[in-house]
Formats: C-alpha cells, sequence, structure tokens
C-alpha cells in the first residue's frame, strides 16, 4: 500500500459526459501527479501541483482540468470525453516540488471506459 | 524529443531462472533513472533509483545497472519468481523539472 488513494477505482461512461477523479496523497505530500496510461502506452505525464499550485503542465488536452485542494487532495475533470479517453489514469505524490528528487508514490490507479 | 526505449517488448522464462531487461534513452539534462514494477491493473512500484553516479545498485533479486556514457540501463532478476511476472518500467527523470520520461515496459510473464 503506498498511501496514496484514489477513486472511483472503475467507471464507466458514455461520450460526450463529464467525470471527475479524485485522488488522495500520502500524509505529509505536497506534490500531487496526474498520469494517464492508454492500452500498451507508457504512462504519461498530464499536470503536477504543489502545495496547491500548478507546478508543471504535460500533455493535457484541454477538456481536462485539474486542481489541488487546501487538504492536498486533488481532482482531475475529463469533459467531453471521447472514445479516445478510455485509460487508467493513475495519481502519484511525493514530498518534493520536482519530480526529480526522492521518490513518486503511486495510487491504483482510476479505470475510465468511454462507450 | 526525450525518450525512453525498453527491451524486449515482452519475455517469458520459467520459474527459478534469471533474466535481464534493457532501457536506453535520450533525454537530457539527465537526473535519475528508476525502475519500477507493475502489476496488472495496479500501480507502478518502485524497484531501484540511480543518479548519474551510480553504476549498480541492488533491491534483494533485482539489479540495477547504468552506464550513464552509453545511456544504458539493464535490470537483472535472479532466481526468478512467479510473482515476478509483471511489467517492469524504465523512467528517466530530467534534472530540475517534474518531466519523468517513461518507457513501454517490458512485460516479463516467469511460468511455473
Amino acid at each position: 500500500d503506498s498511501g496514496v488513494t484514489q477513486t472511483p477505482k472503475h467507471l464507466i461512461t458514455a461520450t460526450g459526459q463529464r467525470v471527475t477523479l479524485r485522488c488522495s496523497p500520502r500524509s505529509g505530500d505536497l506534490s500531487v501527479y496526474w498520469y494517464q496510461q492508454s492500452l500498451d502506452q507508457g504512462l504519461q505525464f498530464l499536470i503536477q501541483y504543489y502545495n496547491g499550485e500548478e507546478r508543471a503542465k504535460g500533455n493535457i488536452l484541454e477538456r481536462f482540468s485539474a486542481q489541488q485542494f487546501p487538504d492536498l487532495h486533488s481532482e482531475l475533470n475529463l469533459s467531453s470525453l471521447e472514445l479516445g479517453d478510455s485509460a487508467l489514469y493513475f495519481c502519484a505524490s511525493s514530498p518534493y516540488p520536482t519530480a526529480d528528487t526522492g521518490e513518486l508514490f503511486f495510487g491504483e490507479g482510476s479505470r475510465l471506459t468511454v462507450l | 524529443k526525450n525518450q525512453v526505449e525498453q527491451s524486449p517488448q515482452s519475455l517469458i522464462i520459467l520459474e527459478g531462472k534469471n533474466c535481464t531487461l534493457q532501457c536506453n534513452y535520450t533525454v537530457s539534462p539527465f537526473s535519475n533513472l528508476r525502475w519500477y514494477k507493475q502489476d496488472t491493473g495496479r500501480g507502478p512500484v518502485s524497484l531501484t533509483i540511480m543518479t548519474f553516479s551510480e553504476n549498480t545498485k541492488s533491491n534483494g533479486r533485482y539489479t540495477a545497472t547504468l552506464d550513464a556514457d552509453t545511456k544504458q540501463s539493464s535490470l537483472h532478476i535472479t532466481a526468478s519468481q512467479l510473482s515476478d511476472s509483471a511489467s517492469y518500467i524504465c523512467v528517466v527523470t530530467t534534472s530540475g523539472y517534474s518531466t519523468l520520461t517513461f518507457g513501454k515496459g517490458t512485460m516479463l510473464l516467469v511460468s511455473p
């Protein structure tokens, strides 16, 4: 158990809909990272928050947005869903502001299926 | 463009045998290289982290090597167990940034 909690574990929805994925980082970790893992693809970095502020942005679509709340949990919002958005979405946390320091601890992921 | 290439794509070995997985990268500026184990449908779990100055790092039956000159790394698994069946992902970190470049992984199946 990494200490990172993601909900929901599974989500099935239809094209055009909007969903919210939630991540609670390890106790004390200030950084939250979001990654997308599509079938047979490596993990793709979406976005990072550090202590409530956006810290780094990857290949995140404009239809996607995220935020980190004062209690440090984070939400990833996916809207106008398309079939290609079906993937595993992982959250990772760390105490540090950049990913080159220390370990990243990953949650168990949220599997999104868009029909 | 930062890239991480892993080989082989998949591998089947008999329980008790050893195996070596390869990782080549073109990432700059280099900070560290990590190996993760990802069970199917689960989150990645860190095995080793190596900086530029480290050549070898072990974690139980897992031994990672790094050649920063040739930009190559390997992960050696000794005396494989059925529980080693998983995807092994090589990840290279860019210095000073939050960018991690992930390989697509090597899928290992350990057969009884």
